[in-house]
């Protein structure tokens, strides 16, 4: 049991490139997200998803594409990288319902030069 | 104002001190209440919720104050293994499961 697993685990990306960061999960679970975390900004939700096939915005959207094809699995995509994506990047995911807790992946250390 | 505030810290702490931190949010609506602890360069873990009447585990204890919108994490007996960040997380009422996360306030504890 893997709990939440991300690919790749850091990336140097040029302005302008694209990239696909892979989240995968064996819990089951129906909810999935994705966060960027910056110094002094905290933990901010880029997209979540609330069951295969659906994706929503979050709070930092722009810049992003998600899909979730598969249960387990939620892609996070950058079309065209700006050094203001330089970030760590995290997944997380949660059961439904009246269970919250949020288990996180190891995270993606992005920087876009 | 931010959603979910805390300072920052560090808070340098000796061994076997007992240590408090505290929480402020903006949306009294808000329904549930985490602290999450993250160490060094790695992924946010669950440390525990909070409760309205107050909740202990072990050395950690924490408690809300819904009329000043307050959470706070009480830390007794610090141990070196303490030392990480503490987020305090907030789900507002009607966001499904989206939770609103702190910046995190830093412990370190010291021999």
């Amino acid at each position: 049991n893997a709990g939440v697993t991300q690919t790749p685990k850091f990336r140097v990306l040029k302005t302008g490139q694209s990239m696909t960061l892979l989240c995968a999960q064996d819990m089951n679970h129906e909810y999935m997200y994705w966060y960027r975390q910056d110094p002094g900004m905290g933990l901010r939700l880029i997209h979540y998803s609330v069951g295969e096939g659906t994706t929503a915005k979050g709070e930092v959207p722009d810049g992003y594409n998600v899909s979730r094809l598969k249960k387990q699995n939620f892609l996070l995509g950058l079309e065209s990288a700006a050094p203001s994506q330089t970030s760590v990047y995290f997944c997380a995911s949660s059961y439904a319902g009246t269970q919250e807790t949020q288990y996180f992946g190891p995270g993606t250390r992005l920087l876009v030069l | 104002r931010k959603e979910v505030e805390q300072d920052p810290g560090p808070f340098n702490v000796p061994e076997g001190a007992t240590v408090a931190f505290n929480c402020t949010y903006s949306n009294s609506a808000s329904q549930s209440f985490f602290w999450y602890r993250q160490d060094c360069r790695k992924e946010p873990k669950l440390l525990m919720s909070v409760y309205s009447s107050g909740n202990e585990d072990g050395r950690f204890t924490a408690q809300l104050n819904r009329a000043s919108q307050y959470i706070s994490l009480l830390i007794r007996d610090s141990k070196l293994s303490d030392s990480a960040t503490y987020l305090c997380v907030v789900k507002p009422t009607g966001t499904a499961s989206k939770l609103t996360f702190g910046t995190g306030t830093r412990l370190q504890v010291t021999l």
